[in-house]
């Protein structure tokens, strides 16, 4: 079945800097993923996505890179701000019936 | 404005009760979901709705029960069988098949 996990479960970057926040994926059939943010205390709020017949999208301030070869996708943020904080998930789309999420990165910003 | 609505957000309850997790969304959205948070973990599937009076098992269906008697609603139960229901639970539903999952906010559930 479906696995989706990154690599880091805290990140910390300096204000300004870019973040790159990673994530491996097992099953190969999944045809999109999908990035969300959450904040503490909040549900999760879609960020990007990407299709698996794309290598690169990119949205305001933020890029997600898909590499099928080595099952992988990163997001990447640029000139994190303190807004950024939050816990990040990857997620493959299992169709209607909903997605897989990985366990989450918590991008923390230092000022 | 159209969204998802959980309620209550914070709730407590004693060990061997049930409790009803409500959800309701006005997006006309078909299909509907419950997920389980627990801390440093991604989320869960515990149940989800394809279409009003229909509902399917997720990864961690024990202990819980669904309805769907209106495409709006999709209530959960966590009943007295499930054994560590201590979590956050999320509520969402999903724009057509794009797989883009639209969430509330969460209810916080603690049994003490």
């Amino acid at each position: 079945g479906e696995s989706v996990g990154l690599h880091l479960p805290t990140l910390s970057v300096q204000e300004g800097d870019n973040s790159i926040i990673n994530c491996a994926y097992s099953n190969s059939a999944s045809d999109y993923f999908i990035w969300y943010k959450q904040e503490s205390g909040k549900g999760p709020q879609f960020i990007i996505d990407i299709r698996s017949n794309m290598d690169k999208r990119q949205g305001q301030r933020v890029t997600v890179l898909l590499n099928k070869t080595v099952k992988h996708l990163s997001l990447q943020i640029a000139a994190t701000q303190p807004g950024d904080s939050a816990v990040y998930f990857c997620a493959g789309v299992r169709g209607a019936d909903g997605l897989t999420f990985g366990k989450g990165t918590h991008l923390i910003i230092q000022p | 404005d159209g969204g998802i609505t959980q309620s209550p957000k914070y709730l407590f309850r004693k060990e061997g009760q049930n409790v009803t997790l409500s959800c309701e969304q006005n997006l006309n959205h078909d299909a509907m979901y419950w997920y389980r948070q627990d801390p440093g973990q991604g989320l869960r599937l515990i149940y989800y709705s394809q279409i009003v009076n229909d509902f399917q098992k997720g990864d961690i269906a024990e202990g819980y029960s669904v309805s769907r008697e209106k495409k709006e609603s999709f209530p959960l139960t966590v009943t007295s069988a499930q054994k560590n229901p201590t979590a956050f639970y999320l509520c969402a539903s999903m724009k057509g098949y794009t797989g883009e999952l639209f969430f509330g906010e969460g209810s916080r559930l603690t049994v003490l």
